[in-house]
């Protein structure tokens, strides 16, 4: 399939060390943000979230973490797998004044899990 | 699977030309957003339908036109393609403005 990396950021990482992943938004009224997972030839796919009354959420071997201070995300991936190297890409969900919500995506990192 | 189905996988189309992108949404999901995504950038919000109508817009020109019919599915029309069109067109499917959206695999755009 066709590489959605090309000029990304790029975080390499051997097969079980953890990964932390990190992504600055740029609305401070974001009420929700999540990461998603993007593999080569494939749609993002959700990860986790975390709604903006929180600073923290886990699920199974990812963290997220919220500072709304400086506006920083982070995703936190324990142990990490060949099977984890995609793009990352996080977005914030905003509300616009006509009552509907979008999502707005940051930049993407890729990350590479070397056996 | 996310249930967020689009065709076709690929398509190559000529500058000027027009073309009509398609997306069924998960069952039950009556909001269907499409995002254009650039090689090497992130998705980009075009537009979204609830119930039939556009309720929302990114920054996007007119040539860019949808539709939702009544069973949810939804379609992508590019009029007057031009070469930085290409892209990725990814679905996202949700029930009502609830927060998880599901996408879809996506139609790889190719104009030449």
């Amino acid at each position: 399939g066709e590489s959605v990396g090309l000029h990304l950021p790029t975080l390499s990482v051997q097969e079980g060390d953890n990964s932390i992943i990190n992504c600055a938004y740029s609305n401070s009224a974001s009420d929700y943000f999540i990461w998603y997972k993007q593999e080569s030839g494939k749609g993002p796919q959700f990860i986790i979230d975390i709604r903006s009354n929180m600073d923290k959420r886990q699920g199974q071997r990812v963290t997220v973490l919220l500072n709304k201070t400086v506006k920083h995300l982070s995703l936190q991936i324990a142990a990490t797998q060949p099977g984890d190297s995609a793009v990352y890409f996080c977005a914030e969900n905003t509300h616009q004044n006509s009552g509907y919500s979008t999502l707005t995506f940051g930049k993407g990192t890729m990350l590479l899990v070397s056996p | 699977e996310t249930g967020v189905t689009q065709s076709p996988t690929h398509l190559i189309k000529t500058r000027g030309q027009q073309v009509t992108l398609r997306c069924s949404s998960q069952s039950g999901h009556n909001t269907v957003s499409w995002y254009q995504q650039a090689l090497g950038q992130g998705p980009q919000f075009i537009f979204q339908y609830y119930r039939e109508e556009e309720n929302g817009r990114g920054n996007f020109p007119p040539r860019f036109s949808g539709l939702q019919f009544p069973n949810y599915s939804s379609e992508l029309n590019v009029n007057a393609l031009e070469l930085d069109d290409s892209a990725l067109y990814l679905c996202a499917s949700r029930r009502g403005q609830s927060y998880e959206q599901y996408f879809g695999p996506g139609t790889r755009l190719t104009v030449t």
